[in-house]
């Protein structure tokens, strides 16, 4: 099948900048996501970029897309301790509204 | 804004009982699906419904049905509850081709 992986856990001190990395393997994919899920809660959107896009930036959050190498990355500026969190990445699969999450990378923010 | 809000947030069931997960949201959207979450295989797609009384089998259907006779309200049923569908499991919904929004999860444990 057609899969989206991410590295497992990451760990960053407060204040620098963390980045998070996603390989997907769906080349029709339009768009690509990314949610937050914080302890307890179901996920919510970060950000998202479309296919025909390689950066997008949005105050502390850079999304970068690698079209070629078919590579999406999260980086987020001063982390902070609230960054502590699950981060998954999502693609869309033909229909825009279906979506494959990747197994999601915990990030952990250390003082 | 989008609320989608899951029956219970935890629940303990028995080994052959019939469970019961409902989802409800207020956006009139089209689209819902139902997750499950298990740590480091991420979120897969379990059901997914794009109209009142339409469903579609996600990647892991085995073991679950779904019902949806109403638009804003979405049901997961576990038949015959077995300890392999302890898990966390999560209810999104969307309008075609725009992102998902996520209810808060309800945690199933199955003795």
């Amino acid at each position: 099948g057609e899969d989206v992986e991410q590295s497992l856990f990451l760990s960053v001190r407060e204040g620098d900048s963390s980045v998070i990395n996603c390989t997907y393997t769906d080349s029709s994919s339009t768009y690509l996501y990314w949610y937050k899920q914080e302890p307890g809660a179901g996920l919510q959107l970060l950000t998202y970029i479309f296919s025909n896009m390689d950066m997008k930036q949005d105050q502390r959050l850079t999304v970068l897309l690698n079209k070629k190498d078919k590579h999406l990355s999260l980086r987020i500026a001063d982390t902070q301790t609230g960054d502590s969190a699950i981060y998954f990445c999502a693609d869309t699969r033909g229909t825009a509204s279906k979506l494959t999450f990747g197994t999601g990378t915990r990030l952990q923010v250390t003082l | 804004d989008v609320k989608v809000t899951q029956s219970s947030r935890y629940l303990v069931k028995r080994t052959g009982e019939k469970v019961f997960l409902e989802c409800v949201q207020d956006m009139d959207h089209e689209n819902m699906f139902w997750y499950r979450q298990d740590p480091g295989l991420g979120l897969r797609l379990i059901y997914f419904s794009y109209d009142v009384k339409m469903k579609e089998k996600g990647d892991i259907p085995e073991g679950y049905s779904v019902s949806r006779e109403k638009k804003e309200r979405f049901s997961l049923i576990l038949e015959s509850a077995s300890t392999n569908q302890t898990s966390m499991y999560l209810c999104a919904s969307s309008f075609t081709g725009y992102e998902q929004y996520f209810g808060p999860g309800t945690r199933l444990t199955v003795t």
